[in-house]
Formats: structure tokens, sequence, C-alpha cells
């Protein structure tokens, strides 16, 4: 399977301040069509998760702008420009190229 | 609006089984594969188990394999996961998960507890 590994697990924020989380992928994510299947989902206690990124950097509809997702190979990198009170929540990647797809540990991000 | 409605868990007793069901709506159920995601307390997010569109390819999780089938019904579009054998460990919210585009969860159902204890 391939272990995806975030970086830090937990990240203290300060309001207005940028953040950035890390993942790395233990093998290529390329699939055979030529795509990087790495998303991001955000997800709150209580809540269903929510995806920010597909694809490494394609913005879900209604995401805010402050959140992009860029990266290649095995390395990519979720950058919150300016933290909100709003973003406080654990942030995971998942890689959707090779069966099973599989999480990070997740993120857990806070004030 | 795509709505996604989760019911059957509960408490289960070790050893027990269950099944999940997930009823989506808004989008054409027959035409995407649907999935199964866990989160177990404190733990993170899980795969456990996809199927494709008429149920004929069906991939689990290597850990869950012999114990939890995923399956689908097109004519009520529902999408099941039935577990046996159950274990402590299973203990988490079951969330059915919708990838309507490739390698990506575009969907999400609000999760259903599952409560393995004597």
């Amino acid at each position: 399977d391939v272990m995806m590994t975030q970086s830090p697990l937990s990240l203290p924020v300060t309001l207005g301040q940028p953040a950035s989380i890390s993942c790395r992928s233990s093998q290529s994510l390329v699939s055979s069509d030529g795509n990087i299947y790495l998303n991001w989902f955000q997800h709150r206690p209580g809540h269903s998760p929510r995806r920010l990124i597909y694809r490494v950097s394609d913005r879900e509809s209604g995401v805010p702008d402050r959140f992009s997702g860029s990266g290649s190979g095995t390395d990519f990198t979720l950058k919150i420009s300016r933290v909100e009170p709003e973003d406080v929540a654990f942030y995971y990647c998942m890689q959707g190229t090779h069966w099973p797809w599989t999480f990070g540990q997740g993120t857990k991000v806070d004030i | 609006e795509v709505q996604v409605v989760e019911s059957g868990g509960g408490l289960v007793q070790p050893g027990g089984s269950l099944r999940l069901s997930c009823v989506p709506s808004g989008f054409s159920f027959n035409a995407y594969w649907m999935g199964w995601v866990r989160q177990a307390p404190g733990k993170g997010l899980e795969w456990v188990a996809i199927v494709n569109q008429d149920g004929g390819e069906r991939f689990y999780v290597d850990s869950l394999k012999g114990r939890f089938s995923i399956s689908r019904d097109n004519a009520k579009n529902s999408l099941y996961l039935s577990a046996y054998n159950l274990r402590a460990d299973d203990t988490a919210v079951y969330y059915c998960a919708i990838p309507t585009s490739i390698g990506t969860v575009d969907y999400w159902g609000q999760g259903t507890q599952v409560t393995v204890s004597s």
C-alpha cells in the first residue's frame, strides 16, 4: 500500500498568518493517464470530511482562495495564506492513484 | 443538490454483525463507484472498501478482507456494507464516500457510528 506521511501532525497557528502542511507519498502518484490524484480534505470533529483540493492543485468550488495545493512526484503541500478561525480542523492528504486509496495521518491545525 | 443518508450503525457485541446502508440522492447513482471510509476514535481516516458501478468489481483494504462485504442495489439507489465477526477495533464512524470523479471523493455521508462492545 502507498504510505502517505504528513508533517507536522500538530500545527499551532496564528490568525492572519500563513500555514503549511507537507504530505509525502512512498511511491510516485503519477497515474497511467498522466494525472496525479492527490487530494486534501478538511475534517472538523462531528462533521463529514470536506474536499479542499483535488489533482494536487485544483481547488474545490466554494473553497476560499486562501487554500492552495502544490507539489509533484511524491512531495505535496497544502498552504493556507492567512489562517481564519474557521480553519481550525484536521487536514488529510489522500492519494487516489493506487488502490487502496490511502490517507495521511492527519494534521491538527489549532490556534 | 447531492444528499447522502447513512443508517444501520449502533452498538454490536464482539463477534456480531451488522449492515450499514447509504442512500444518496441528487445524482445518477448507477453511474459511479461507491465506497466506505471509517474513522476510529482518535485515529485518522481509513478506506474500507469500494465497488464499481454494476457491483462486479469490489476492492477492500487487505486488513478487512473476509470480514467486510460491500454491495449495491442500483434499483434501490443503495450502497451497503456488511460486517461480520466484529471486533472492538472496528469501532468507528463509517462514512459513505462517493467518487464521482477519478481518484477523489466528491461527496460524503454524515457518518454512522458503530460501537463494538459487550
